[in-house]
């Protein structure tokens, strides 16, 4: 089945730093890679998310880019603010199926 | 998350006993789904329903019965309880948008634990 790894599961940021989540894949009929923030006591919510025959998107400071040959996405978040912190997940959905896998999830800290 | 809710948001119960989580959605979505979230584990997918009338086993269903008799309600039940069933659980719903794709929605969360 589907195997997500994520990393790192801590990361912690001065203020207008980027940050950058990576996670890594097996199943190559993986075509949907979305991301998901949390908040404390909150369900996921989310951020942005890629399609397959897509290598990049960008939604003002937060962009996903996909290496389908490496079988890698990432999650870049630039000039990181307080409220950016927070449990983020990445996660996947295999072509013909609904529901989705996750990684374990990075706990971002953002000092100001 | 307006769309979805879950009830109770917290709930303590006891080894063996008998447990319902509720879930509810008003966007007439056709897919649910039941997750549990674990510290080192991210979202673990426990069941999934396709509509009214039609479920699955997701990777962790072992302890849990799902019923799907209304779109808009997919109640998880602990027929009996274990300590290693001490979670948040998730309830999320999804449908197909042409212009979108599919997103899944997440409600709040229930906070259980199994003393």
């Amino acid at each position: 089945g589907e195997n997500v790894e994520q990393h790192p599961s801590t990361l912690s940021v001065q203020e207008g730093d980027s940050a950058v989540i990576k996670c890594t894949y097996s199943d190559s009929a993986s075509n949907y890679f979305p991301w998901y923030k949390q908040e404390l006591g909150k369900g996921p919510q989310l951020i942005i998310d890629i399609r397959s025959n897509v290598g990049e998107k960008k939604d003002q400071r937060i962009a996903v880019t996909l290496n389908k040959t490496a079988k890698h996405f990432s999650l870049h978040i630039t000039e990181t603010q307080p409220e950016d912190s927070a449990v983020y997940f990445c996660a996947l959905r295999r072509t013909g199926r609904r529901a989705l896998t996750f990684g374990s999830g990075t706990r971002l800290q953002v000092q100001p | 998350d307006a769309g979805i809710t879950q009830s109770p948001r917290y709930k303590i119960t006891e080894t063996g006993r008998q447990v319902t989580l509720m879930c509810h959605q008003t966007w007439s979505h056709s897919y649910m789904f039941w997750y549990r979230q674990d510290l080192g584990h991210g979202l673990r997918l426990i069941y999934y329903s396709a509509a009214a009338d039609i479920t699955d086993k997701g990777e962790v269903p072992d302890g849990y019965v799902v019923s799907r008799s209304k779109t808009e309600n997919f109640p998880l039940t602990l027929e009996s309880a274990t300590r290693s069933q001490t979670s948040v659980y998730f309830c999320a719903s999804s449908e197909f948008d042409r212009g979108k794709g599919e997103t899944q929605y997440f409600g709040p969360g229930t906070r259980l634990l199994v003393l």
